[in-house]
């Protein structure tokens, strides 16, 4: 089945610094969508993307819908402490009834 | 304002017990979900519902149990055929829109 390969599963950053992610698939997905964890909460939609090639801003988050359909970033700049958390990519199964299929997730850990 | 939901927080469990979480949504959204969470491994599907009195199985469906008599509502049972329930569980439900939105979370452990 559809699967989503997240990475790195987990980083530890000094604050300040630029955060990089990826999610990637053997699958085409038509939609890519990012959400944040934070502790003992559910996750929150931060960006979606919807075409090959888009590039979308979310304050200093920023995520790219890859050319081959297949893998999406998400960048980070300038992390402050409520950057922590676990970073989710997903994306809509196939097969329709709005399931979404998750990667692992990316935790990120910030030193202040 | 609009949202889901998720009751208790916290909940404790006994060897062979069964014990039922709530999900309780008032977007007017037709699709929900149960997500089960644990360390390093994302969400897994365990079961999910498109319309009132109807659902399916997800991806770990064993030793779980749902219902949906009403739309708002979509209560999930761990029963004791779940060998393994220590877990976060989270509810979701979606409308005409793209992704999700979660509840925040029951934290179900085994004592």
């Amino acid at each position: 089945g559809q699967q989503l390969n997240q990475s790195p599963q987990s980083m530890f950053i000094q604050e300040g610094e630029d955060v990089s992610m990826n999610c990637t698939s053997s699958s085409i997905f038509n939609t890519w969508l990012w959400y944040k964890q934070e502790p003992g909460e559910g996750p929150v939609l931060l960006i979606a993307l919807y075409k090959a090639g888009e590039l979308t801003s979310n304050g200093r988050l920023t995520a790219q819908f890859g050319i081959t359909r297949k893998d999406s970033f998400l960048n980070i700049s300038a992390s402050i402490p409520s950057d922590v958390g676990i970073y989710f990519c997903a994306g809509p199964m196939i097969q329709g009834a709005q399931k979404l299929v998750f990667g692992q997730g990316t935790r990120l850990t910030i030193n202040p | 304002d609009g949202g889901i939901t998720q009751s208790p927080k916290y909940l404790f469990r006994k060897e062979g017990q069964n014990v039922t979480l709530s999900c309780e949504q008032n977007l007017n959204h037709d699709a929900m979900y149960w997500y089960r969470q644990d360390p390093g491994q994302g969400l897994r599907l365990i079961y999910y519902s498109q319309i009132v009195n109807d659902f399916q199985k997800g991806d770990i469906a064993e030793g779980y149990s749902v219902s949906r008599e009403k739309k708002e509502s979509f209560p999930l049972t761990v029963t004791s055929a779940q060998k393994n329930p220590t877990a976060f569980y989270l509810c979701a439900s979606i409308g005409t829109g793209i992704g999700y939105t979660f509840g925040s979370g029951t934290r179900l452990t085994v004592v």
